[in-house]
């Protein structure tokens, strides 16, 4: 079993439309957690870091339910460049001590007009 | 500001040869991390140093080292290469503490034949 995983998709979804993805972690020591777009042959960007509190930017939510262990990230009124694929991303250590940083598989979502 | 800087951009080898990889950090970055991504895959985290030292080591042979300047920038160095090690390397660097978000270079897409 991997250590973060994601529904790989593809989500095929309208313009307009809200989608949700999940993303799961087996290490309950997982420190921090984060969603990145990544664009076809591009570099992960930022999307938005996932607090305890949940928090939200503009049209995109995320959440952390770390008795459950998961993350979601929810999109309302997707627009046609919201079109990537969307990677979970669990920081499982401290800068003091080993640090390992784990990348789901992505989740890929395409808006269409 | 420059964001992060890798070099080269492409790379074409043949098994068994030897690589080096280069990365610059955003200035005022401290840490370096590196990560490993194939087609259709999520980054695999690699390496991650801070302030010149080792913090965190991925699932990788010992083929694969890297080291952090007193500068802060950083090489991946890649020996015996097999066609396998064909990827995309990704770059990135962060302010201290586990919450500080990556910043991703552009990536160097090594091509091993």
């Amino acid at each position: 079993r991997k250590e973060v995983e994601q529904d790989p998709g593809p989500f095929n979804v309208p313009e307009g439309a809200t989608v949700a993805f999940n993303c799961t972690y087996s290490n309950s020591a997982s420190q921090s957690f984060f969603w990145y777009r990544q664009d076809c042959r591009k570099e992960p960007k930022l999307l938005m870091s996932v607090y305890s509190s949940g928090n939200e930017d503009g049209r995109f939510t995320a959440q952390l339910n770390r008795a459950s262990q998961y993350i979601s990230l929810l999109i309302r009124d997707s627009k046609l460049s919201d079109s990537a694929t969307y990677l979970c991303v669990v920081n499982r250590g401290r800068y003091s001590s080993a640090s390992k940083i784990i990348f789901g598989s992505g989740t890929r979502l395409s808006i269409r007009p | 500001d420059a964001g992060v800087t890798q070099s080269p951009t492409h790379l074409i080898k043949t098994r068994g040869q030897h690589v080096t990889l280069r990365c610059s950090p955003i200035s005022g970055h401290k840490s370096v991390s590196w990560y490993q991504q194939v087609l259709g895959q999520g980054p695999q985290f690699i390496f991650q140093y801070y302030e010149k030292e080792e913090r965190g080591r991925g699932n990788f042979p010992d083929r694969f080292s890297a080291r952090q300047f007193p500068n802060y920038s950083s090489e991946l160095n890649v020996n015996a290469l097999l066609l396998g090690d064909s990827a995309l390397y990704l770059c990135a660097s962060s302010l201290a503490g586990e919450n500080s978000p990556l910043h991703f270079g552009n990536g160097t897409r090594l091509t091993v034949t």
